[in-house]
């Protein structure tokens, strides 16, 4: 196991509604990035957080936004959902920013949007 | 044999086979790529990475090797047994300056007794 923990592990909501999925990064790492991984594809950078400020972003809205706190846990919010945000959610925890040290990942949050 | 199925390019072997797992990366910028495993259920797991100045690396029962010329990166699992199967994925990024991982689709492997 590699420490990271993420809640919820499953998520249902509806067409238009908030969401937010939670990450515990594991000890002493500094850095936590988000994935989308849509069933059947590998997953897709979302954004990453360095020392409670986002450093780098990848193609998604700005209805995703996120939060890193003093102890590295973090949020990923989504507002105004749709159906294509159905997906497992992962978390990495790592450490030092630079977008490619080596990132060890949660089980995942599925969400399901109906 | 390999086959592509509905959503996962898919390889099925015999356990004590070896495996060979391929992938085709996008970007010929790219200079560091890693090998991924992610069992039913789990998050991704980190295998074996390498570098573009190099050409093969060895782990623990696995070889990457990285073809620069064509953009091919290719896994081989020795002696593969039934715990290894779960998905595939290789992905890249530049190993200078600020780079995010941009994963690959996935390879499923099936290991049967």
């Amino acid at each position: 196991e590699t420490g990271v923990t993420q809640s919820p592990t499953h998520l249902i909501k509806t067409r238009g509604q908030q969401v937010t999925l939670r990450c515990s990064s594991q000890s002493g790492h500094n850095t936590v990035s988000w994935y989308q991984q849509a069933l059947g594809q590998g997953p897709q950078f979302i954004f990453q957080y360095y020392r409670e400020e986002e450093n780098g972003r990848g193609n998604f809205p700005p209805r995703f936004s996120g939060l890193q706190f003093p102890n590295y846990s973090s949020e990923l919010n989504v507002n105004a959902l749709e159906l294509d945000d159905s997906a497992l959610y992962l978390c990495a925890s790592s450490y030092g920013g630079t977008g490619k040290e080596t990132q060890y990942f949660g089980p995942g949050t599925r969400l399901l949007v109906l | 044999g390999e086959s592509v199925g509905l959503h996962l390019p898919t390889l099925s072997v015999q356990e004590g086979d070896n495996s060979i797992i391929n992938c085709a990366y996008s970007n010929s910028a790219s200079d560091y790529f890693i090998w991924y495993k992610q069992e039913s259920g789990k998050g991704p797991q980190f295998i074996i990475d390498i570098r573009s100045n190099m050409d093969k690396r060895q782990g623990q029962r696995v070889t990457v090797l990285l073809n620069k010329t064509v953009k091919h990166l290719s896994l081989q699992i020795a002696a593969t047994q039934p715990g290894d199967s779960a998905v595939y994925f290789c992905a890249e990024c530049l190993i200078s300056g600020y780079s995010t991982l941009t994963f690959g689709k996935g390879t499923m492997l099936l290991v049967s007794p």
